[in-house]
């Protein structure tokens, strides 16, 4: 029972490169998320997609893209990182009636 | 504008004595509260809800309280045992424009001693 499936666990990148984190889920939710976790600072939304086919920005979408290629996974993008991206990123996700989210292992990424 | 605030970063408790959590929060327009649990290394699971219409929430070990005339509620774990060590997140639920949108709280790093 995988649940929410990140990948990479641990990555760290130069100042400009870009890369995709990853995000699946098997639990046929509808709506997923993305959350940056930052020390004294909690948890805050990237993005979400309310549904397959729709995304939205949350809280502190700069410097990100996602794309929500199909039901199960929900990918997001930085384009030219920035030290300032050096985070902990989780994906969630949940069933559009529910409350719980069920989130993945995080993506630990460094900035340099 | 932090609408959800936990202000003590971290908690120590004897193993078997009561451990309260604290979350403030400001916008009277959340109707829906909940309480994560996080360990190192992974992401947060889901602990423990409450609906604005009620004050009290019991499962197990864990109870969360509402007071919804001084926006604050707290989660009471008794008796706390080792594995409750972990930090814990408090989340507030509103709806905006037909989007529930969570909040989530800086967190408190729990950590009970044997």
């Amino acid at each position: 029972n995988a649940g929410v499936t990140q990948t990479p666990k641990f990555q760290v990148l130069k100042t400009g490169q870009s890369m995709t984190l990853q995000c699946a889920q098997d639990m046929n939710h509808n709506s997923m998320y993305w959350y940056r976790q930052d020390p004294g600072m909690g948890l805050r939304l990237i993005y979400y997609s309310a549904s397959e086919g729709t995304t939205d920005k949350g809280e502190v979408p700069n410097g990100y893209n996602v794309s929500r290629l199909n039901k199960r996974e929900f990918s997001l993008r930085l384009e030219s990182a920035a030290p300032s991206q050096t985070s902990v990123y989780f994906c969630a996700s949940k069933l559009s009636n529910e409350n719980i989210q069920y989130f993945g292992a995080g993506t630990r990424l460094s900035v340099l | 504008d932090q609408q959800v605030k936990q202000n003590s970063p971290s908690l120590s408790v004897q193993e078997g004595r009561i451990s309260i959590l604290n979350c403030d929060y400001t916008n009277s327009m959340f109707d829906y509260f909940l309480w994560y649990k996080k360990y190192p290394a992974e992401g947060p699971t889901f602990l423990i809800s409450i609906s604005s219409i009620k004050d009290k929430n019991e499962d197990g070990r864990f109870t969360v309280f509402l007071n919804k005339s001084a926006k604050h509620l707290s989660l009471h774990i008794v008796p706390s045992q080792p594995g409750d060590s972990a930090v814990y997140f408090c989340a507030a639920r509103s709806n905006s424009g037909g989007y529930q949108k969570v909040t989530f709280g800086t967190g408190t790093k729990l950590q009970v001693i044997p």
